[in-house]
């Protein structure tokens, strides 16, 4: 079992509608966990972090399942530029690696 | 935050030979990594640069294959040896401040081996 799995993509969805992806990790002892975004040929960046309690930035909400091991991050409102590929990721203790999901892809289409 | 330059952002080279990617970072940071991503894939970690000491390798890549230099808290290379068409994917430098566990990263290396 992959430490960090994503929904399989392309997902395509239409300019406005709401998209949600998930993310399910495997140690349980994991510490933080965060959501980049990566644009075609350029690098990672960080979206948001993702707190126990939820958290929401915008049209982006984040969520956190300690219980069931799983992450999930909501785009309200999609626009053309939220294409992109979306990448979870978890830092299992304090050693500052990070483990990256294989991303999702996302096609916002007009 | 930390802004991150890598160079070159991308090269075409002959198989078996070697290239030197560089990564400088426009302040002390205290950890800086080495990742792999191949089209279509996810971030592999290649390695931890260590400030004056060996570099920490991630199971299935050696220093032998990918020396990493890390003179000081700023800037670190990584070397691909002895390239081969398997070695074409993009190579990036990242760091994290200490402040927080975000990471940031350099613009990234495409590397073309033919």
């Amino acid at each position: 079992r992959k430490e960090v799995e994503q929904d399989p993509g392309p997902f395509n969805v239409p300019e406005g509608a709401t998209v949600a992806f998930n993310c399910t990790y495997s140690n349980s002892a994991s510490q933080s966990f965060f959501w980049y975004r990566q644009d075609c040929r350029k690098e990672p960046k960080l979206l948001m972090s993702v707190y126990s309690s939820g958290n929401e930035d915008g049209r982006f909400t984040a969520q956190l399942n300690r219980a069931s091991q799983y992450i999930s991050l909501l785009i309200r409102d999609s626009k053309l530029s939220d294409s992109a590929t979306y990448l979870c990721v978890v830092n299992p203790d304090s050693n500052y690696q990070l483990i990256w999901g294989a991303g999702t892809k996302l096609i916002i289409k007009p | 935050s930390a802004v991150i330059s890598q160079k070159p952002s991308r090269d075409i080279c002959q198989r078996g030979t070697s290239l030197t990617i560089q990564c400088q970072v426009d302040s002390q940071v205290t950890m800086m990594f080495w990742y792999r991503q191949q089209p279509g894939q996810s971030l592999t970690l290649i390695a931890t640069a260590n400030q004056g000491s060996e570099a920490t390798y991630e199971s299935g890549f050696v220093i032998d294959k990918f020396p990493i230099s890390r003179p000081n808290l700023t800037f670190s290379t990584l070397t691909v040896s002895n390239m081969s068409p398997e070695d074409s994917s993009i190579y990036l430098c990242s760091v994290e401040t200490g402040l927080s566990t975000e990471a940031f990263f350099g613009q990234g290396t495409r590397l073309t081996v033919v």
